[in-house]
């Protein structure tokens, strides 16, 4: 199984601050790479699917890249609804797994 | 609107079976593979498994080989996951979500998740 690993595994930052966090795979995944976002008790949202494409409707503050085994995903002036959790995961092969999540706090 | 419904909350003893149920509204239910999920309390995401609706093929993982077995019924665009054999860790919130093909980036990606459903494994 291709594992995925986040960091940090949280964060703390500011209402406009611009954060980057980290996904790796244990072996190149090419761009089969997504990354979500998850409120307390709701189901993920997509984010960025291919590493690098934004979902229909997501604001254009998000972004991803990357390639192989190093994925980001950077938020340019966070807001207040950005301050919960992100997870990575990947499409490359099955069983697709997930990164086990980055929380970003209000600091 | 596109959107997947999953029944609700379930409390089982251990050793007992539960099937959550996934309704599929807004789209083509046969068009795209349906996955499974799960979530414990405060952990992050696990992948289950997933289904065809349109053919009935399924792919699970390893650790739930022999205990999980996802079907579909395609006359009321509804997808099930059955677990059996619970145990105590299996207490989680279990989602659905619907598998996009992205031809632009030819990857695949969860677009729509159900709402979850609660199950609690407690003697």
């Amino acid at each position: 199984d291709i594992q995925m690993t986040q960091s940090p595994s949280s964060l703390s930052a500011s209402v406009g601050d611009r954060v980057t966090f980290t996904c790796r795979a244990s072996q190149s995944i090419s761009s089969y790479l997504n990354w979500y976002q998850q409120k307390p008790g709701k189901a993920p949202k997509l984010l960025i699917y291919g590493a690098t494409s934004l979902q229909s409707g997501v604001p254009s503050r998000f972004s991803g890249s990357g390639s192989g085994t190093d994925f980001t995903l950077t938020i340019t002036s966070l807001q207040p609804e950005d301050f919960t959790t992100y997870y990575c995961q990947q499409s490359y092969s099955t069983p697709w797994t997930f990164g086990q999540g980055t929380k970003v706090e209000i600091k | 609107q596109v959107q997947l419904v999953q029944s609700g909350a379930e409390v089982k003893k251990p050793g007992a079976s539960v099937k959550v149920s996934c309704k599929a509204s807004g789209y083509t239910f046969t068009g795209y593979y349906l996955h499974w999920v799960r979530q414990a309390p405060g952990q992050g995401l696990d992948w289950m498994g997933r289904i065809s609706p349109n053919t009935g093929d399924t792919n699970y993982a390893q650790k739930f080989q022999g205990r999980v077995s996802m079907t579909r019924d395609t006359a009321i665009s509804t997808a099930y996951m059955e677990l059996s054999r619970l145990r105590s860790d299996d207490t989680a919130v279990y989602y659905c979500a619907r598998n996009k093909y992205y031809a632009d980036r030819s990857t695949d990606a969860f677009d729509i998740w159900g709402q979850g459903t609660m199950v609690t494994v407690s003697s």
